[in-house]
């Protein structure tokens, strides 16, 4: 998990109500990332990142929102519009240089619902 | 479009026997490919990738991968297993489409090391 940091580590949200995820990398990585595991299944891609101020959304970026304002910060905002946020949501960032390039992952972050 | 599956959803092995977890791929190009392993309420954890050179690739934890291009397989190996190895580990791609760098998973296999 070492350079990857996820806050808070449990999170509970009130119906309607929309939660911040933050994520913060000092690995000087450019890309960054946001998955969505939920319980015995694999990752689905939310929203990433491959420079600060652009990213793009993945295969599940409904009822979620993000900004890379800067290189070190990808935060990832669950509204109330996500009916079903309960879920383990795990950041990630990579090293994007050529023949270097590895994905690395957060501690995640648990989202559930009151 | 690159894809990776894992036929297994779980192993069990005994403790000190050689362990397998299983990956085959589909990609246009050159695979790059990696194996992680995720403990309970914990984030995914990096033990090896192929990107090019020897098809054998050692990593962490006394894992190693082979990279078989006829097969199109990515197999997680382990000659003797721990108790502690026992987690669930997942394959994975790297999209190299021009312009994305995103990372495309298997649905993971839960490896289980019987004592």
């Amino acid at each position: 998990d070492g350079g990857i940091t996820q806050s808070p580590k449990y999170l509970f949200r009130k119906e309607g109500q929309n939660v911040t995820l933050s994520c913060e990398q000092n690995l000087n990585h450019d890309a960054m990332y946001w998955y969505r595991q939920d319980p015995g299944q694999g990752l689905r891609l939310i929203y990433y990142s491959h420079i600060v101020n652009d990213f793009q959304k993945g295969d599940i970026a409904e009822g979620y929102s993000v900004s890379r304002e800067k290189k070190e910060s990808f935060p990832l905002t669950v509204t109330s519009a996500q009916k079903n946020p309960t879920a383990f949501y795990l950041c990630a960032s990579s090293i994007e240089q050529a023949g270097k390039e590895t994905q690395y992952f957060g501690p995640g972050t648990r989202l559930l619902v009151l | 479009a690159q894809s990776v599956a894992q036929p297994e959803d779980q192993v069990n092995v005994a403790e000190g026997n050689p362990l397998t977890v299983k990956c085959t791929y589909s990609v246009s190009g050159n695979p790059y490919l990696f194996w992680y392993v995720q403990y309970p309420n914990r984030g995914l954890q990096f033990l090896l990738k192929y990107i090019t050179g020897d098809n054998l690739v050692k990593g962490s934890y006394g894992f190693e991968a082979e990279f078989n291009k006829s097969q199109t397989s990515f197999h997680l190996k382990k000659p003797s297993a721990l108790v502690s190895d026992s987690a669930l580990y997942f394959c994975a791609v790297r999209d190299i489409a021009q312009g994305t760098y995103k990372y495309i998973f298997g649905t993971g296999t839960r490896l289980k090391v019987l004592a």
